[in-house]
């Protein structure tokens, strides 16, 4: 069984297009994130959830809006998608806020 | 400014050798965690080292906490093939309401047959 684990693993599209990404965590943990690992595979936060809630927010431009329907779930979605959005999107969760990340296998963006 | 300094940055080997790898940083650390990544894959815990002087072995990987706990090592004897793989220390900073688990930009290990 898949702990963590996202869809599409491959997305391409072109500017300008709207995307979402899928996340589902059947670890029954509190904590999920979205990470972004760029070309030099440089992981970078850009939110995290507890319990549902927002409770991170890093500077990330406002076409990303993760929405999470419930503790098991966290969705991201991209306007106007951008070249510069290419990138590999991580979700992750862990047991609780500061416990270890349990990562999905990742989705690879490719803006055209 | 980068939060946690891994180095090297790249490094080859040949199947049989040592090697350390380093994570450091000017900030303290209420823990450390070191992962794997291997090509296409997400990054996988390997251990976490929270006491400050902590040394915890897994198999032929030694990882150790610095006794200030802001920084950390990995130390791999008699590398084989299958350790290539994209080595990340992460960690949370003591103190402050920040929740935030900030990667170093991880170290390129390749081990050659």
């Amino acid at each position: 069984d898949t702990a963590v684990s996202q869809t599409p693993k491959y997305l391409v599209t072109q500017m300008g297009n709207d995307k979402s990404i899928k996340c589902e965590q059947n670890l029954g943990h509190d904590t999920m994130y979205w990470y972004k690992q760029d070309s030099k595979k440089f992981l970078k936060i850009m939110f995290s959830y507890n319990n549902k809630e927002l409770i991170i927010n890093e500077t990330v431009p406002n076409r990303f809006s993760p929405k999470s329907p419930d503790k098991a779930h966290l969705n991201l979605h991209i306007n106007s998608l951008e070249l510069g959005d290419s990138a590999v999107y991580f979700c992750a969760s862990s047991p609780t806020i500061n416990t270890e990340a349990f990562f999905g296998q990742g989705t690879r963006l490719t803006v055209v | 400014t980068q939060l946690l300094e891994q180095s090297p940055q790249f490094l080859s080997i040949q199947e049989g050798e040592n090697l350390t790898v380093y994570c450091n940083s000017s900030s303290v650390f209420s823990s450390l965690q070191w992962y794997r990544q291997e090509p296409g894959e997400g990054p996988v815990l390997l251990v976490t080292v929270v006491t400050g002087g902590e040394v915890k072995k897994l198999k032929r990987l030694t990882f150790q906490f610095g006794d200030a706990r802001k920084d950390s090592s990995l130390h791999i004897t008699a590398a084989q093939p299958g350790d290539t793989g994209l080595y990340l220390c992460a960690g949370v900073r003591s103190g402050g309401s920040n929740y935030k688990l900030t990667f170093g930009k991880g170290t390129l290990l390749t081990v050659n047959p």
